[in-house]
């Protein structure tokens, strides 16, 4: 019940193209959901997150789309780039436990 | 910087060494976390500080795993008697206040490998 399950794996999309990484969950009591950004050698950094009092966030070419009865939330990467290659994670905590429950990542690919 | 900065970046050891990695979180920060990333996977928890105490080693894979942050800054994470099985990168993260909806920044991380 404390999985977050992410898809796909692996992801190639062309430049200027949309990416879309996807993530469910089972805990109910999950009440913030991080998108984390990470580029090889490098730590993961916070992209953008959602709680679930919304259905999406944007923050320049991010989107968080969250749908709450059926448990997904999903990233939107709009105009893809190559600088946006990099593995992508989903997470999940309850602000009561302060454990990132994460993802298994997706290795995000931007062909120029 | 202002990051979370961890020290050494890369350390290899043989095995059955003794190995200290060093984390230096953004000043004032009161919740530390360590994460243990193996390669291809996502970080996956080690043990959680508030200030000096340690509140959770839930994620320690075994007592050869010891974590400290003894002045509520900077923390050191212990592996005594490294195994193979130990390597992986060892990331730690901080956050401003208490609570799993605090962002957390993280350092680049210690690459062990051990022989």
């Amino acid at each position: 019940q404390q999985q977050v399950k992410q898809s796909p794996q692996s992801l190639i999309v062309q430049k200027g193209g949309i990416s879309i990484i996807n993530c469910a969950y089972e805990n109910t009591a999950f009440d913030y959901f991080p998108w984390y950004q990470q580029f090889p050698g490098k730590g993961p950094a916070l992209l953008i997150a959602i709680r679930p009092d919304v259905s999406e966030k944007k923050e320049g070419r991010f989107t968080i789309s969250f749908n709450k009865s059926a448990k997904q939330f999903s990233l939107h990467i709009m105009d893809s780039q190559p600088g946006d290659s990099a593995t992508y994670f989903c997470a999940a905590s309850m602000d009561s436990n302060y454990q990132l429950i994460w993802g298994a990542g997706t290795k995000l690919i931007i062909k120029p | 910087g202002a990051g979370v900065s961890q020290s050494p970046r890369y350390k290899v050891a043989k095995r059955g060494q003794d190995v200290a990695l060093r984390c230096d979180p953004i000043s004032g920060h009161v919740s530390l976390f360590w994460y243990q990333q193996a390669l291809g996977q996502g970080p996956e928890f080690l043990t959680y500080f508030q200030n000096e105490a340690q509140l959770d080693k839930s994620g320690l894979p075994s007592d050869r795993f010891f974590a400290e942050r003894p002045e509520g800054s900077v923390s050191t994470l212990k592996i005594q008697r490294t195994q193979q099985e130990d390597s992986a990168v060892y990331l730690c993260a901080s956050s401003l206040t208490v609570g799993g909806n605090q962002p957390q920044h993280f350092g680049d991380g210690t690459r062990l490998s051990i022989l």
